[in-house]
């Protein structure tokens, strides 16, 4: 078993759409849990993250993290064509050395058709 | 404020060859973590330097091995070239370890 685990895809929503992405971990080290946005080509840029469960907001786009499940979400309102891209999971947990690697999914690849 | 940059974009080598990759850390940072991204995966991180020295390691061999810079740019290098490392490496850089990593655009490396 993968210890992060993310649904490829491909997802495809009409425009205006709530799309909501998900991944599932399995080690219980991981603290800190961001979102990244990778375009075709190009290097992740960082979304969202968070420390803990809860939820955190910051304009259309809403993180969930439940620890007690192993699980984490990214929803998207009002989806936009623009947001199409591929959305990473990513975890880090301090390793003995004090590094922060990060662990990703795979990725879900996304089209918001206009 | 100048953002990671990566060079070059894009390199072709041959199986046995050995390549160096380069990555200059955004202004302020101290850490840079390297990464592995094979087509339609995640990216896989291979290891992390923290003023000049090693602060990690991932799953891969000593053939991968890298540098950090007193100016805190590094470098990748990856001996003896083996088909499987054709995949885009990315570079992040963070303002110290526990902080948010922020991504280049990437090398894009073919090994044929």
């Amino acid at each position: 078993q993968k210890e992060v685990e993310q649904d490829p895809g491909p997802l495809s929503v009409p425009e205006g759409a709530i799309v909501s992405l998900n991944c599932t971990y399995s080690n219980s080290a991981f603290q800190y849990f961001m979102w990244y946005r990778q375009y075709s080509r190009k290097g992740p840029e960082l979304l969202m993250y968070t420390y803990s469960s809860g939820n955190k907001e910051d304009g259309r786009f809403t993180a969930q993290v439940d620890k007690s499940s192993k699980y984490i979400s990214l929803f998207i309102r009002d989806s936009q064509p623009s947001d199409s891209a591929t959305y990473l999971c990513a975890m880090s947990a301090s390793s003995g050395a004090g590094s922060y690697q990060l662990t990703f999914g795979k990725g879900t690849k996304l089209s918001v058709i206009p | 404020e100048t953002g990671v940059t990566q060079s070059p974009t894009h390199l072709i080598k041959t199986r046995g060859q050995q390549v160096t990759l380069r990555c200059s850390s955004q202004s302020g940072h101290n850490t840079v973590s390297w990464y592995q991204q094979a087509l339609g995966q995640g990216p896989q991180f291979i290891f992390q330097y923290y003023r000049e020295e090693e602060n990690g390691r991932g799953n891969f061999p000593p053939r991968f091995s890298g540098l950090q810079f007193p100016n805190y740019s590094s470098e990748l290098n990856v001996n003896a070239l083996e088909l499987d490392d054709s995949a885009l490496y990315l570079c992040a850089s963070s303002q110290d370890i526990q902080e948010t990593q922020y991504f280049g655009p990437g090398t894009r490396l073919l090994v044929l």
